[in-house]
């Protein structure tokens, strides 16, 4: 499956690095979004876009800056991370931000920090 | 607030066993889909059910929609090895926040 491409796919980052993880749709969707994973945990919603806007941030620390230039692109840019942020990164998108919207994901973003 | 609890956490069958994971809310939920996530993979939509009492059918999956639109299931009949992975839900409450359940990860023997 190609509809959502994210990149890199592996990343491995000191504390006081800045890096930027990318997601690409290419469904013609209108919502994105940003989800972590960690080992044994559920799935957390970190930020919501729809047609460019943010309109969901679940108390996500600042170190975390989501950017959305058009509805087709995603970027979550880090810096000043914790080794407790270490997990994996997925981005997904849908039609709309409906409740019958089924979402589709990318492969995700294995992030360590050392 | 909203909770949600998905059961089990873990199951290990037998391949050719049954399987059933369990997704429980404690509001009245406009409607629920079913995502799987195969070990190193990424979610992919199962399906979503809209009405009381629901029934829809994948072949060996059979998902339902409790009458209170308050609970799901994810039957597997005489699971396969090509359905190890783990099985989450995902809740639009009646305010249209979206949450996950904690997911059900299967393994299955051969």
């Amino acid at each position: 499956e190609t509809g959502v491409t994210q990149t890199p796919r592996h990343l491995v980052m000191g504390m006081t690095n800045k890096k930027s993880l990318k997601c690409e749709q290419h469904l013609g969707h209108n919502a994105m979004y940003w989800y972590k994973q960690s080992a044994k945990k559920p799935l957390e919603l970190m930020f919501v876009y729809s047609l460019e806007e943010r309109v969901e941030n679940n108390s996500v620390p600042s170190r975390f800056s989501p950017e959305c230039p058009n509805s087709s692109h995603l970027f979550l840019h880090l810096h000043t991370l914790q080794p407790e942020d270490s997990a994996l990164y997925l981005c997904a998108s849908s039609q709309g931000t409906g409740p019958l919207d089924e979402q589709y994901f990318g492969p995700g973003t294995r992030l360590t920090v050392t | 607030g909203q909770q949600v609890m998905q059961i089990p956490q873990y199951q290990h069958v037998q391949e050719g066993e049954d399987f059933t994971t369990y997704c429980n809310s404690s509001t009245t939920l406009s409607n629920i889909q079913w995502y799987k996530q195969r070990p190193g993979g990424h979610p992919v939509f199962l399906i979503q059910l809209v009405k009381s009492g629901e029934v829809k059918k994948q072949k060996r999956l059979t998902f339902q929609f409790g009458e209170a639109k308050k609970n799901s299931s994810l039957h597997i009949t005489a699971t396969q090895t090509t359905d190890v992975g783990t099985y989450f839900c995902l809740l639009y409450n009646q305010g249209g926040k979206l949450i996950f359940g904690q997911g059900t990860e299967l393994s299955v023997k051969p």
